[in-house]
């Protein structure tokens, strides 16, 4: 099975603020890769598909890259509404995994 | 408007068995293969089952195989999860999911998961 290793677990910043978060898998994945965000009590939300590609409505603050076993996603400027949690999801093989997830918390 | 709505869930007793229901509408739903996701309260996303458009193929992941079965009904739009022999483990809100297909130049046809229902709640508890 594909491990995802999602790091930091928990970050705390300031609106305005960029962060990157980062997933590692254990193995080449190509670009098998999708961000989601969840915020409390909801279904979680796509916000890049194919380690890359924005999903359609995403603010262009969002932005990911990589490939094989290393994946980013970076927030260029925190918004109030982007404190929350983000998963990586890799989908090139079953079972699928996800990334244990990373809380963006205000400073 | 794409929409995922699930069903079915509740409190179950341990050993017991539970069938969760997803309609889909505003989709050509025969046209999307689909998985369950679920997340246990506190914790993180788990993948739990994935049925192609046909409903041919199916995956499971290790915790529920042999216990877990996904199926679909494309003339009703909706697919199913039977849960059989539920464990305390097993409680978690559960997703409905579609698979969005999508072609990559360097990759080529490809699958990635698009569109969340808004989740059915599963307790198992004596």
């Amino acid at each position: 099975d594909i491990q995802m290793t999602q790091s930091p677990s928990s970050l705390s910043a300031s609106v305005g603020d960029g962060v990157t978060i980062t997933c590692r898998a254990s193995q080449d994945i190509r670009n098998d890769v999708g961000w989601y965000q969840q915020t409390p009590g909801k279904a979680p939300k796509r916000l890049i598909y194919a380690a890359s590609r924005l999903q359609t409505g995403v603010p262009s603050r969002f932005s990911a890259s990589g490939s094989g076993t290393e994946f980013t996603l970076t927030i260029s400027s925190l918004q109030p509404e982007d404190f929350a949690t983000y998963y990586c999801l890799q989908q090139n093989s079953y079972p699928l995994t996800f990334g244990g997830g990373t809380k963006v918390e205000i400073k | 408007e794409v929409q995922l709505v699930e069903s079915g869930g509740g409190l179950v007793q341990p050993g017991g068995s539970l069938r969760l229901s997803c309609a889909g509408a505003g989709f050509i739903f025969s046209s999307y293969s689909m998985n369950w996701v679920r997340q246990a309260p506190g914790r993180g996303l788990e993948w739990v089952s994935y049925i192609s458009s046909s409903g041919a193929t199916r995956y499971y992941a290790d915790s529920v195989k042999g216990r877990f079965t996904i199926s679909r009904d494309n003339a009703k739009n909706s697919l199913y999860l039977q849960m059989n022999i539920v464990r305390a483990e097993d409680t978690a809100v559960y997703y409905c999911v579609r698979d969005e297909e999508f072609y990559d130049i360097l990759t080529g046809y490809n699958y990635a998961m698009d569109v969340w229902g808004q989740g059915t709640t599963v307790t198992v508890s004596s």
